[in-house]
């Protein structure tokens, strides 16, 4: 079974730009999580993804936003880029949004904002 | 936020040593969850301990979680010098259902000495 499957791997990109991140989670599983990784703040949890709606939402600006498809397929989307945003982006599929659900990860996406 | 605080930061022991690594955490959780990433890598699911256990064992890992003390620990038996990675500790509160998404320590670096 394929696991998570996160593109690109890395990207750099100029502040101001936008940027778009695509995560395809495991075949079967429903729930995509976004989670932003930086040395300082750690891991962060961006938003959660059930069924095509947004469920849940991290303390991040409105310039972070994400979709999921019907194929449970989803990007996340990050406009006017800062240097901040330079992190390594991971996302996470989960069978469902139960609590004792397990979350599996992706390898992520370092994103570099020059 | 940070909700789990592992400790120690960094631990460097010799292969075929035990390694032990705790987690502190604030609120009340659904379960925690443990994980290990190698050099800024994707996230590897390694266990999860519902609320309601106490221990649980997965290979060479035991897991232990106490829900008075809001802690848990990660002990690797026999460790190897492939053990060497950050490992985080990562819970699913209880309020809200558990769907604000996990909430991640800031990890442990753990060397293994060949």
């Amino acid at each position: 079974k394929a696991g998570v499957t996160q593109t690109p791997r890395y990207l750099i990109k100029t502040r101001g730009q936008q940027v778009t991140l695509s995560c395809s989670p495991i075949s079967g599983h429903r729930s995509v999580s976004w989670y932003q990784q930086t040395p300082g703040q750690g891991l962060q949890f961006l938003f959660e993804y059930f069924s095509e709606t947004q469920r849940n939402k991290g303390n991040f600006p409105g310039r972070f936003s994400g979709r999921q498809f019907s194929n449970s397929r989803s990007e996340m989307n990050v406009s006017t880029l800062e240097l901040g945003d330079s992190a390594l982006y991971l996302c996470a599929s989960s069978l469902s949004t139960g609590p004792n659900t397990e979350a599996f990860f992706g390898q992520g996406t370092r994103l570099t904002v020059v | 936020s940070q909700q789990g605080e592992e400790d120690p930061q960094a631990l460097s022991i010799q292969e075929g040593e035990n390694a032990t690594m705790n987690c502190s955490y604030k609120t009340s959780i659904n379960n925690l969850q443990w994980y290990r990433q190698n050099s800024g890598r994707g996230l590897v699911h390694l266990i999860l301990i519902r609320s309601n256990e106490r221990e649980k064992h997965s290979g060479r890992l035991r897991v232990t979680l106490d829900t008075s003390k809001k802690s848990s620990s990660l002990l690797i038996t026999a460790s190897r010098a492939a053990d060497t990675a950050s490992y985080f500790c990562a819970t699913a509160p209880v309020w809200r259902g558990g769907a604000d998404g996990l909430t991640f320590g800031k990890g442990t670096h753990l060397i293994i000495q060949p």
